[in-house]
């Protein structure tokens, strides 16, 4: 399997500040790697696919950059509806499909 | 628009098979576009893929969940559906029908999610 660990596991942030989550892979997964923002009590959306790529209707603020095993999600100016948890998903192999353990993003 | 549903009991016995079916609205599980998928997330924690099939019936399965899945499709009903088997209470998760695209690795993300729905195993 190929593992994904997220960092940091929680992060305390303010309303409007930079903020930085970042994805590793246990091996290269070249730019296979999606994000995906999880709401309490709703399923995941789709934020990033192909490491870089947004997925549309997903506002600019976010970011995804990264190749090979090292992979970050930036949200450049943290909004009141940014307040979740955030997980990775590399999709290089199939046996099986992994997601990272998540990222939750808590008001400061 | 497209959409997911997924039904089923949400108290199954330990020991016994946790079956739950997607249906898929305004869409069909007969596209050659997409490939269809059970995703779940026990209480608290994160999310584990467990399987995905194609209209075709083509299955790819989670190789740690492999000898107690089956996911068949039904393409007249525009539905898909998951039968685990030999639960415990480790399978208590809210479970999610999702898909994603043909082209591996290309589009092997998911773009569409149901809502989730909670399966208990206790007695």
């Amino acid at each position: 399997d190929i593992q994904m660990t997220q960092s940091p596991s929680t992060l305390s942030a303010s309303v409007g500040d930079r903020v930085t989550i970042t994805c590793r892979a246990s091996q290269s997964i070249n730019t296979w790697l999606a994000w995906y923002q999880q709401k309490p009590g709703r399923a995941p959306n789709l934020l990033i696919y192909k490491a870089s790529s947004l997925e549309s209707g997903v506002p600019s603020r976010f970011r995804g950059s990264g190749s090979g095993t090292e992979f970050t999600l930036t949200i450049s100016s943290l909004q009141p509806d940014d307040f979740a948890t955030y997980y990775c998903q590399q999709y290089e192999s199939y046996s099986p499909l992994t997601f990272g353990g998540g990222t939750k993003v808590e008001i400061k | 628009q497209l959409q997911l549903q997924e039904s089923g009991p949400g108290l199954v016995k330990p020991s016994e098979t946790l079956s739950l079916t997607c249906t898929v609205s305004g869409g069909s599980t007969g596209s050659n576009d997409y490939y269809w998928d059970w995703i779940r997330q026990p209480p608290g924690k994160g999310l584990e893929w467990i399987g995905s099939i194609y209209y075709s019936g083509n299955t790819y399965y989670n190789p740690s969940l492999r000898s107690r899945v089956t996911i068949s499709v039904d393409t007249s009903k525009s539905q898909f559906s998951l039968k685990l088997s030999s639960v415990t209470a480790a399978d208590t998760a809210v479970y999610y029908c999702a898909r994603h695209g043909y082209t591996w690795p290309v589009n092997w993300n998911f773009d569409l999610w149901g809502r989730g729905t909670l399966v208990t195993v206790s007695s």
